[in-house]
């Protein structure tokens, strides 16, 4: 299975700023995706993060609000811009191998006030 | 009508006990079925992934697939207090969206 990491592990941030959050892979995967998960509630798809293409993006999701990085095989960022307290949330990637089994991160806390 | 549901529990037995934990779907395309693990403050950790229908086992957890009911399970056998996380479902149709089941809390008591 891959190991995945991610940074910050917890940021507090003022409302109207921007977050940017990093995924480490420690080996090549066919897709990375990102991940919101409201306390107590169940996973959201914000987006499948594209290798040296434009990120697609699930319904309710835009590129304004949530940019995607996928430089190459192995990292992906995801930036939370111009922050609300409503986007206070876990963040979490993810990554699937030729195997279809789906890994994630420990997920990156983010509280905005 | 969601396409996954699970009960969100929370659900709390006795060390030693089996745990049964359920999903419905609505969606008969759906091929792929997983169950993940999350403790708390954690990322959720694949703990079960099986193809189609029939039975997987792997140590005290055995996951169970009836495609004709859209019924899933997970069983845990020998409940121990380290088993206490919320416990997802997952389902895709192909190498696409996954789309998970609410969680379900669980809690063993020592």
């Amino acid at each position: 299975s891959a190991v995945i990491s991610q940074k910050p592990s917890r940021d507090i941030c003022q409302r109207g700023t921007s977050l940017t959050i990093q995924c480490q892979v420690d080996s090549q995967v066919t897709m990375m995706f990102w991940y919101r998960q409201q306390p107590g509630q169940s996973l959201t798809l914000i987006a499948t993060a594209n290798q040296g293409s434009e990120a697609t993006y699930e319904s309710g999701f835009v590129i304004d609000k949530f940019p995607i990085s996928r430089p190459n095989l192995t990292f992906s960022t995801l930036t939370v811009s111009n922050m609300s307290p409503e986007d206070s949330s876990i963040y979490l990637c993810s990554v699937r191998d030729t195997s279809y089994e789906q890994y994630f991160g420990p997920g990156t806390r983010l509280t905005v006030t | 009508q969601k396409e996954v549901e699970q009960d969100p529990g929370p659900l709390s037995v006795p060390e030693g006990a089996i745990v049964s934990l359920n999903c419905t779907y609505s969606n008969s395309a759906f091929q792929y079925f997983m169950w993940y693990r999350q403790y708390s403050r954690k990322g959720p950790e694949l703990l079960m992934y099986t193809y189609s229908s029939g039975n997987k086992e792997d140590g005290r957890f055995t996951a169970q697939v009836d495609k004709s009911s859209k019924y899933i399970s997970l069983f845990i056998r020998d409940s121990q207090p380290s088993d206490s996380a919320t416990y997802l479902c997952a389902m895709s149709v192909s190498a696409s969206k996954i789309i998970f089941g609410s969680g379900t809390r669980l809690s063993i008591r020592p």
